[in-house]
Order: C-alpha cells, then sequence, then structure tokens
C-alpha cells in the first residue's frame, strides 16, 4: 500500500497563474482533507469531502477549490494564485467506524507539497 | 471552536534525557491524535489515543478526556526524535475535521 500521495512535490507559480494539486489513496477511505501549513504553526484544514461527489468548506477555503470525482481522489485547485497561498499543503485521509467506546476516525497525510507563489 | 494549546513550544534535551509534552484542549473531543513532523517535513503517526495510555516503543502516551488534556513521553531520546510534534483533535460531527496545537518543537544533541 502506498498510503496517502502527493503529486507534485514542490511547485513555483506566478501570481496570477493557476494549478491542481493532487491528492490519491488507496485505503478505500471515505474522507479526504486538504490543509496548508504555515511557518511556525500547525495544520489548517482548507476543504474537506465526506465521501465520493462531497465536498465542504474548512477552516481558510478563500482561494481554493476541490472536486472529488472519484473516491481515491482529492484535487486542490488554486484559480489565481496569490504569494498568501505560499505554503506547504497536506492531504490527508481516513475512515470512520463505529467502535464499541465511541468511534474511530485516525487520519493519515501524505508527504506534502511545498508550494511557492511569486 | 475549540482551542489546542501546547507547551512547551520549544525544549533542547541532550541525548538519553526524558521529557514531557502537554496537550490542553478546551472542550471535549472524540479523538486525538499525536503527530511527529520530522525535519523533512513528513507528518508521522505516533499514537490515536482519544482516551488511555498507550505505549509504543521509547514513547508513550496518556489522555485524560475529563480533565481535557494529553501527554506524550519520550524517554532515552535521540537525535532523530528531533523534529516537531503535533496534538491534534477532532471535536466530533459527521467531518473528523482535525485541530491542531501549534507545536512542540524538539532538538536532541548528541
Amino acid at each position: 500500500n502506498a498510503g496517502v500521495t502527493q503529486t507534485p512535490k514542490f511547485r513555483v507559480l506566478k501570481t496570477g497563474q493557476s494549478m491542481t494539486l493532487l491528492c490519491a489513496q488507496d485505503m478505500n477511505h471515505e474522507y479526504m482533507y486538504w490543509y496548508r501549513q504555515d511557518p511556525g504553526m500547525g495544520l489548517r484544514l482548507i476543504h474537506y469531502s465526506v465521501g465520493e461527489g462531497t465536498t465542504a468548506k474548512g477552516e481558510v477555503p478563500d482561494g481554493y477549490n476541490v472536486s472529488r470525482l472519484k473516491k481515491q481522489n482529492f484535487l486542490l485547485g488554486l484559480e489565481s494564485a496569490a504569494p498568501s497561498q505560499t505554503s506547504v499543503y497536506f492531504c490527508a485521509s481516513s475512515y470512520s467506524a463505529l467502535i464499541r467506546r465511541g468511534s474511530y476516525n485516525e487520519q493519515f497525510f501524505g508527504p506534502g507539497t511545498r508550494l511557492t507563489v511569486l | 471552536g475549540i482551542q489546542v494549546e501546547q507547551s512547551p513550544p520549544d525544549l533542547i534535551l541532550q541525548e538519553g534525557a526524558n521529557s514531557t509534552l502537554r496537550c490542553n484542549f478546551s472542550d471535549s473531543v472524540n479523538n486525538l491524535q499525536w503527530f511527529h513532523q520530522n525535519p523533512w517535513g513528513q507528518l508521522i503517526n505516533l499514537f490515536y489515543i482519544p482516551s488511555g495510555t498507550k505505549q509504543n516503543g521509547r514513547l508513550s502516551a496518556t489522555t485524560v478526556a475529563t480533565e481535557r488534556y494529553s501527554l506524550l513521553y519520550i524517554s532515552s531520546s535521540q537525535t532523530t526524535d528531533s523534529g516537531v510534534y503535533f496534538c491534534a483533535v477532532d471535536s466530533g460531527g459527521a467531518t473528523n475535521k482535525l485541530i491542531f496545537g501549534t507545536g512542540t518543537l524538539l532538538a536532541v544533541q548528541p
């Protein structure tokens, strides 16, 4: 199992350019997430999906769009990149299972994409 | 929304020393995870621990959900333990979203 993979690993954009980050998971997870990490901070949720064909906004969604056309893939798009979107982007996935004492939903993360917008 | 605070913000240890990292959260949580972000930026799952105590080699974690805190213990630290340790909590609902603390930066010196 590859787990969670992300492409590309690095990218440099000019202001106003567009790009798509791809996240893929082979664990048959229902839930997928996109986070961003800025220097000295923890991760913040951009968008998430609770299943194929669904998406929802997280904490910092402005300037990003997402799509989940296939269960295993979650795409993050930047339509018009801005320097404020320079960051490291992480994708994660999880499944949710009801267990005796509640639920189990451990998240697993990809290796990250380092994006610089000039 | 739920707040997650970690302490200390940074820590320098000599190899072989022990340490305790703390995570406080402001509301009840369904789940809690500890991660290690290594110097290459990779996030490594350490523990999934909404309550109770778990151990994995030199690392162990305890979550006391009723008192809203979790502790990560590192014993006999090694230089490979260096990096940032994050606590993240899931406040519930159908989305399982994680809220991260700002991390503890650990440097283990030889």
